[in-house]
């Protein structure tokens, strides 16, 4: 069965602090893995992931993809009390001539000042 | 563009009662995806529709949950009877995909509650 799991379930920082979140997966046929940020209501887009060892980057916010070790980990630096939000990651895969996106159950970050 | 619209915000039924959300995609994105989210189980895909078309409704929990999508700017999730268990954020997304659109637009959501 296909699944994502994220690790730490929750994580609570000071201002300033590095974190790193981590996704690992289990998709039938891989397509590509997202990233989603969640403060009160919409996931909203962060990054996309097809490739391995490519980094992408946004700002104070990075992600990287191994494929072979089926994990992506999401970064951010100098955190503010706005990166305080559920972090979503998702895999879309194809079988059976679907392609679904399947959500881990995200990391909750709390970034106090 | 105004993004995925997702209605209403907010639904307080009684159990047993019909609850119907709607959902208007953005214009052009062919595929469709209505989601449930709970503390418990997080983001769950309960189906999705490809040019208005279902295509996998896997997710779906039992016969008291139905989908439609009429046409390409409007899809309807029905429960039927409702029950407190069904108690719920329930998102809506559309994308656009096959041309490097693999990414999910939500729409708010609505925040069901079954009493």
């Amino acid at each position: 069965e296909d699944k994502v799991v994220q690790s730490p379930l929750s994580l609570v920082v000071h201002e300033g602090d590095t974190v790193t979140l981590n996704c690992s997966y289990e998709v039938t046929n891989f397509r590509s893995l997202l990233w989603y940020k969640q403060e009160k209501k919409a996931p909203t887009f962060l990054f996309m992931l097809t490739s391995s060892g490519i980094e992408k980057k946004s700002g104070r916010l990075s992600s990287i993809l191994d494929k072979k070790e089926l994990f992506s980990i999401l970064n951010i630096t100098a955190t503010q009390t706005g990166d305080s939000a559920v972090y979503l990651c998702a895999v879309r895969g194809e079988a059976y001539n679907t392609d679904k996106l399947i959500f881990g159950t995200g990391t909750r970050l709390q970034v106090f000042p | 563009d105004a993004g995925v619209i997702q209605s209403p915000r907010h639904e307080v039924t009684e159990m047993g009662q019909e609850v119907t959300l709607r959902c208007k995609p953005i214009s052009g994105h062919d595929y469709l995806f209505w989601y449930r989210q709970t503390m418990m189980r997080g983001l769950e895909l309960l189906i999705y529709f490809n040019n208005n078309v279902p295509i996998d409704d896997s997710g779906m929990p039992e016969d008291r949950f139905s989908a439609k999508m009429p046409n390409a700017s409007f899809s309807t999730l029905k429960i039927q009877p409702s029950e407190p268990r069904d108690s719920a954020v329930y998102f809506c997304a559309s994308s656009l995909i096959g041309q490097g659109g693999e990414k999910l637009f939500f729409g708010s959501g609505t925040q069901l509650s079954v009493l």
